[in-house]
């Protein structure tokens, strides 16, 4: 069974562009989340989704947004891109997000610059 | 919100021995309490879970125990081995988020 992908791995941005990051979830998931790491932060909560709808949305300003779409994938996109976007950004998946095992997909690496 | 505090944020162990690592929550609500495991530039990893319906959980060389009415909740590693140098992060789940500990640099001596 295949774990939770995500793409591109590794990404080089310039101050003011936009991202999108895109994530797989294990085969029969259909909730996923997305967690930004930094050295300074640690692992933050973005947002989560479940049958294309967005449950909770972490502390982050509109910039970060994101969607799920009806195969259970998902993306999400910063906008206006600065230096302290530069992060590792980790997928998540879980059967229904209600207490159930989560995985981690390997992640994006943004460095912005 | 949920917070989490995680304790030590390093502890240095003789291979061999034992490593405990504490956390603690704040939001009664939570209700399921993973562990991760990342080694530099990978994953977190998930090593063992546990639920609030569950008071000790073990796996092999890891244990988990938690502590509702304290809103507490451990790590055990018995035996360690080099392999077992990493970061660790604790969490707790609530409201459809995972809420993430600060983490703990373990390096096992050999």
């Amino acid at each position: 069974k295949a774990g939770v992908t995500q793409t591109p791995r590794y990404l080089i941005k310039t101050r003011g562009q936009q991202v999108t990051l895109s994530c797989s979830p294990i085969s029969g998931h259909r909730s996923v989340s997305w967690y930004q790491q930094t050295p300074g932060q640690g692992l933050q909560f973005l947002f989560e989704y479940f049958s294309e709808t967005q449950r909770n949305k972490g502390n982050f300003p509109g910039r970060f947004s994101g969607r799920q779409f009806s195969n259970s994938r998902s993306e999400m996109n910063v906008s206006t891109l600065e230096l302290g976007d530069s992060a590792l950004y980790l997928c998540a998946s879980s059967l229904s997000g209600t207490g159930n095992t989560i995985y981690f997909g390997e992640g994006s690496w943004l460095t912005v610059v | 919100g949920e917070n989490v505090e995680q304790h030590p944020s390093t502890l240095s162990v003789q291979e061999g021995d034992s490593a405990v690592i504490k956390c603690t929550y704040s939001d009664s609500a939570s209700n399921y309490f993973p562990w991760y495991k990342q080694e530099l530039g990978k994953r977190p990893q998930l090593i063992i879970d546990i639920r609030s319906n569950v008071g000790e959980k073990k796996d092999q060389r890891i244990a988990v125990t938690l502590n509702k009415t304290a809103k507490h909740f451990s790590l055990h590693i018995t035996e360690t081995q080099p392999e077992d140098s990493a970061v660790y992060f604790c969490a707790a789940y609530n409201d459809y988020k995972l809420s993430f500990g600060a983490g703990t640099t373990v390096t096992v001596r050999a």
